[in-house]
Parts: structure tokens; C-alpha cells; sequence
């Protein structure tokens, strides 16, 4: 069935890094990918998506990029904020996202300032 | 734009007792989902509505959990009789029907369930 990997938290850098959260996908035909995003006592909220390989999401300085070749979908940010703290899920649908999203298991990023 | 609501925020029950979930979606939207969330997990679908129709609950226990969406609006999600097993935060979500151009699914702030 579809899944999910992405990279094992804790994250944890300093203000202004770069950040690189790893996400590959298996799953039959061509899913639509997301990014999903949890911040400390607030819901999932859907930080951004691509639809179609080569497809570039972003997002509040956030991009990733859908590689079909490589079946991978990774979250960059080239300076990050205390503020982005939080959980960030990659997740996978089959229908654009009206189907179930499948999710991997989130990673933890803290951000020190 | 009110967002998906959902009640209790908490809840704490022991082993073998019942529990109901309670969700509103957003407004218009058609299809409401409820996932599990297990601690250092991501969410896992349980059950997909569209309308009051089940479209997919293929991984939803159903020897112990039901869900109902009467008259296509808000759903309940319950457990009887609960186990160690099932503390989780179970979240809600909904979105726009397919056709249409943006398909989000919007995420409630989730019931966090604690069985003792």
C-alpha cells in the first residue's frame, strides 16, 4: 500500500539555518504530496502541496519540490525562525486531497535563537 | 470562516468503558474524516464521509468503534468498550468535494483520549 518516510526527529538549529526535512513516498500512479504542519497546541494546518511531478510547493518561505524520478518531496527553508518550531508532516493522497492522506510519522524541528 | 470544531478537547476514561467524539465541520464542506493520531505517529485515517455516506473504513476497528454522520453535517465517533491501545489524540478534518478546484482537508484541533 502507499506509505510515507520521512527523515527522524528531534531537529533542533539555530536561528537563520537552513533547514532540509528528507520525505520519500511509495505509491502506485502519480499522488498528489503535501506538507502538513503542527505547531505547539494548534491543529494540523497544510503548510504546502504539489499535484504533478516537477510541480514546486511553497509557502511562508517554505518549498519542496515533487521528484518523480526519485519519488521524494523534501521541506527546505534556507533561513529559519524560532517561530517555525513545530511538527512538519509529509503526507500523500491519492485524489488531489479529497482521499485519505497518508501521512509519515512527523518530525520535530526546534529552533534556537 | 469558522474552522472544524470538536469536543471534548480531553478526555480521560478507563479500560473497557465507552467514549463519543463529536465534530462540526466547516461549513459547505461535504466530506468529514476522522483520523487516529498515536503518540509519535502520523494521523491514520479511520473513516471517510461524504455527504452521510461512508466512502472508506477500511482500517477502522469495527468490532469496537463506530461513526455516524447523520444528515450529512456533523459527525460522532465512539468507542465501546475501549482499550490501552486506543489512547491517541483523534482528529477531524473536512473538505470541499471532489470537483472542485482545492481539496484541502482542514484539520480540528483534535480530542486527546487517555485510557487507563
Amino acid at each position: 500500500g502507499d506509505s510515507v518516510t520521512q527523515m527522524e526527529g528531534p531537529v533542533t538549529l539555530s536561528e537563520e539555518a537552513f533547514l532540509t526535512i528528507n520525505c520519500t513516498y511509495t505509491a502506485t500512479g502519480y499522488p498528489s504530496l503535501f506538507w502538513y504542519v503542527q505547531y505547539p497546541g494548534e491543529g494540523l494546518q497544510l503548510l504546502l502541496k504539489a499535484t504533478k511531478a516537477d510541480d514546486k510547493g511553497s509557502n511562508k518561505g517554505f518549498e519542496a519540490t515533487y521528484r518523480k524520478e526519485t519519488t521524494s518531496f523534501h521541506l527546505e527553508k534556507g533561513s529559519v525562525q524560532v517561530s517555525d518550531s513545530a511538527v512538519y508532516f509529509c503526507a500523500l493522497s491519492r485524489q488531489g486531497g479529497s482521499e485519505k492522506l497518508v501521512f509519515g510519522k512527523g518530525t520535530k524541528l526546534t529552533v534556537n535563537p | 470562516e469558522a474552522g472544524v470544531a470538536q469536543s471534548p478537547r480531553y478526555k480521560i476514561i478507563e479500560k473497557r468503558q465507552s467514549v463519543a467524539f463529536w465534530c462540526n465541520p466547516i461549513s459547505g464542506h461535504a466530506t468529514l474524516y476522522w483520523y487516529q493520531q498515536i503518540l509519535g505517529q502520523g494521523p491514520k485515517l479511520l473513516i471517510q464521509f461524504q455527504n452521510n455516506g461512508v466512502v472508506d473504513d477500511s482500517q477502522l476497528p469495527k468490532d469496537r468503534f463506530s461513526a455516524e454522520r447523520l444528515k450529512g453535517v456533523d459527525s460522532t465517533l465512539k468507542i465501546q468498550p475501549a482499550k490501552l491501545e486506543d489512547s491517541a489524540v483523534y482528529l477531524c478534518a473536512s473538505s470541499t468535494p471532489r470537483g472542485t478546484s482545492y481539496n484541502e482537508q482542514f484539520f480540528g484541533p483534535g480530542t486527546r483520549l487517555t485510557v487507563l
